[in-house]
Order: structure tokens, then sequence, then C-alpha cells
């Protein structure tokens, strides 16, 4: 079964300070990688996603992953994060094809915590 | 509006008792989809539907039961059988099957007394 690690379960950073949230996952076929974000007591938003192209994606508000094949990441990072970034982020992925096809597998998530 | 409606936003039940959790979404989308999200073990599949009157178990499908009758609706009910009940419960949508990017309900949590 497809497995995602992110290997960070908090991070605290200082307002303005570059942040990189880290994701692997294991799967030995293609995949489409999403990051999702999540606001207290809220369901989850997707951030970015990458489907296929290229491998450095972004999103409307400043954050960017990259899709690295032969290591199997998907980090996300932000050069400048502000106190709203504070969240709770999940990386997913998707295989394409096999029984599973359809189906997100979560990650366990990673607290950011952005103080003044 | 469009969108996922996932009702009621807080749950409480005495335990032994089942509860059905309400998702009603107007997207159009064929998938359907129930996790059930415990702090630090993110999100786990409960169960998901693809097409109407047609489910599949998740990874964690025991003490929970579903249905799709309707391409809007897919209640999930939590019943006395599940051991440890009290989470935040997330629906989802997909809108056909092949299209991985899935669509969130604001949730509820359900808190088992």
């Amino acid at each position: 079964a497809q497995s995602v690690t992110q290997l960070d379960s908090q991070v605290p950073v200082f307002e303005e300070a570059p942040v990189e949230l880290r994701c692997n996952y294991s799967s030995s076929v293609s995949v489409y990688l999403f990051w999702y974000v999540q606001y207290p007591n809220q369901g989850l938003q997707l951030l970015l996603k990458y489907l296929s192209g290229s491998t450095l994606v972004e999103s409307i508000n400043g954050f960017e992953a990259e899709f690295n094949k032969s290591q199997t990441s998907f980090h996300l990072r932000k050069p400048s994060v502000h106190i709203s970034d504070t969240a709770e982020y999940f990386c997913a992925v998707s295989e394409l094809r096999g029984s599973t096809l359809g189906r997100l597998y979560f990650g366990r998530g990673t607290q950011l915590t952005v103080w003044p | 509006d469009g969108g996922i409606t996932q009702s009621p936003k807080y749950l409480f039940r005495k335990e032994g008792q089942n509860v059905t959790l309400s998702c009603e979404q107007n997207l159009n989308h064929d998938a359907m989809y129930w996790y059930r999200q415990d702090p630090g073990q993110g999100l786990r599949l409960i169960y998901y539907s693809q097409i109407v009157n047609d489910f599949q178990k998740g990874d964690i499908a025991e003490g929970y039961s579903v249905s799709r009758e309707k391409k809007e609706s897919f209640p999930l009910t939590v019943t006395s059988a599940q051991k440890n009940p009290t989470a935040f419960y997330l629906c989802a949508t997909a809108p056909r099957q092949g299209v991985y990017e899935q669509f969130f309900g604001p949730g509820t949590r359900l808190t088992v007394l």
C-alpha cells in the first residue's frame, strides 16, 4: 500500500522567515501529488497539485512545491511566511494505476505555527 | 451556492447509540468519500463510492456503514460496534473516477460520552 511520510509533525517559525515542509512517498508507479491546508475545525483546502509537466508548482499565496521523482519527494516551501499561514498542512498522493485508482493517501500532517 | 454540506458541525451521543452523519453535495460529482481524522494520525479512509448504489470499504470500515441511494448524498452511520468513535469526520467528493483532486466539506466533530 502507498505510504506518505511527513517528516516533521510540528514546524515553528518566526514571521517573514522561510519554511520547508517535507513530504516523501513510497510508490514505484506514476503518481499525482497534492498539498492541502487545514485551519482549525475546518475541512481541507487544496493548496497546490502536481499532475504532470513542470516539476515546480506554485500556489496563489506564495507557496511552491517541487516534485523529485528520484527522491520520491514533494516538499513544500515558502520564502517568507505570514502569521496567517499558521495551519496544518497535509501531503497526499494518488497512484495512477492499480486497484487503488482514485484513492488519495495522506501523510499525518505538519502543524506550521508562525510567531510574530 | 455550490458546495459540500456536512451537518451538524458538532454532534454528541451517548455510548452505545448509533449516529448518522450527513454529507450532501450539489457539485454533480460522481465520487464521494468519508475520512476520519484523529490528532497526529492524518486522514484515514472509511468508505468511498464512485457511483450511485455502489461503495467500497476503505482502511478502517469496521464499525461504520454507508449508503449511496442518490448522487447528492452519502450518509455515514457510526454504529455501536465502533470502539472509539470520537473523532473529526470529513466528507469529500471528486468529479469522476480518474480525477484525483478531492474537495472537502467542513467536517463534523463527533463526541461520544
